[in-house]
C-alpha cells in the first residue's frame, strides 16, 4: 500500500496563491471522489480543510479550494495569510476487491514567507 | 464541543505490546453515529492510517492488521489501540480521530492532539 505522492514543500508571499499536488493511482484518487485534505500545525490537532475532493467544512475559509484531475488531486490556498503556514497532507480512500483502506500522502511544509 | 484525548504509555521496549487509550468527551461512541479510528506520524514520514472502529466491526491498514488491535469500551466512552511486538518502527506520534460518517472513507473530522511513543530498550 504506497502513500499518496506530495511534494515536500512549498511557499509564497502573503496575498499570493499555491497549490499543492497530491499524486495516486488508479485505486485510490483515479476511482474515487474521497480525497480529503488536511492542515497540520506541529503540537496541534490537524484540522479537515477539504473532503470529497473540493467540499468545505463549516468553518474553512473560501480562499481554499480543491480539485481532481485523473489521479492527481490539488489544493489551492489563495490570499496566503501567515497562518497557512503549515503542513498539508491529503488522503483518500483506495478499495480493491479484498482491500478497502484509507491512505494519506507524506505531507507538504507549506511557507508564507 | 467534541474533543479527544489520546493517552497511554510514552516508552515501550522492543517486542512489547503498545496500548493506547482515546477518551472521547462530548459524544457517545456508542451511538454509531461514526467510525472512529487510529493514525500514527512516524519521525520525518507522513500520516498513516491504523484502523477504525464501528459498531463492533473493525478495519485495519493491510500493512499493520496482523500485529494491531482497535476495541471500544463503551462504559468509559473510550477507545483502544494495541500493537503487538513493536520495534523502532512504530515510534511515532499516535492521533485519535472521528470519521464524520458511517463509512471507512468518511474524512476525519475531529482530532486528538497526539500521544508520542517511542519504542526503545
Amino acid at each position: 500500500q504506497s502513500a499518496l505522492t506530495q511534494p515536500p514543500s512549498a511557499s509564497g508571499s502573503p496575498g499570493q496563491s499555491v497549490t499543492i499536488s497530491c499524486t495516486g493511482t488508479s485505486s485510490d484518487i483515479g476511482d474515487y471522489n474521497y480525497v480529503s485534505w488536511y492542515q497540520h500545525h506541529p503540537g496541534k490537532a490537524p484540522k479537515l480543510m477539504i473532503y470529497e475532493v473540493k467540499k468545505r467544512p463549516s468553518g474553512v475559509p473560501d480562499r481554499f479550494s480543491a480539485s481532481k484531475s485523473g489521479n492527481t488531486a490539488s489544493l489551492t490556498v489563495s490570499g496566503l495569510q501567515a497562518e497557512d503556514d503549515a503542513v498539508y497532507y491529503c488522503s483518500s480512500y483506495s478499495g480493491s476487491s479484498d482491500n478497502n483502506y484509507v491512505v494519506f500522502g507524506g505531507g507538504t511544509k507549506l511557507t508564507v514567507l | 464541543q467534541l474533543q479527544l484525548q489520546e493517552s497511554g504509555p510514552g516508552l515501550v521496549e522492543p517486542s512489547e505490546t503498545l496500548s493506547l487509550t482515546c477518551t472521547v468527551s462530548g459524544d457517545s461512541i456508542s451511538n454509531n453515529n461514526y467510525y472512529w479510528g487510529w493514525i500514527r506520524q512516524s519521525p520525518g514520514k507522513g500520516l498513516e492510517w491504523i484502523g477504525s472502529l464501528y459498531s463492533g466491526y473493525t478495519f485495519y491498514n493491510p500493512s499493520l492488521k496482523s500485529r494491531v488491535t482497535i476495541s471500544a469500551d463503551t462504559s468509559k466512552n473510550h477507545f483502544s489501540l494495541k500493537a503487538t511486538s513493536v520495534t523502532a518502527a512504530d515510534t511515532a506520534m499516535y492521533f485519535c480521530a472521528r470519521q464524520r460518517c458511517t463509512s471507512i472513507y468518511c474524512p476525519f473530522d475531529y482530532w486528538g492532539q497526539g500521544t508520542q511513543v517511542i519504542v526503545s530498550s
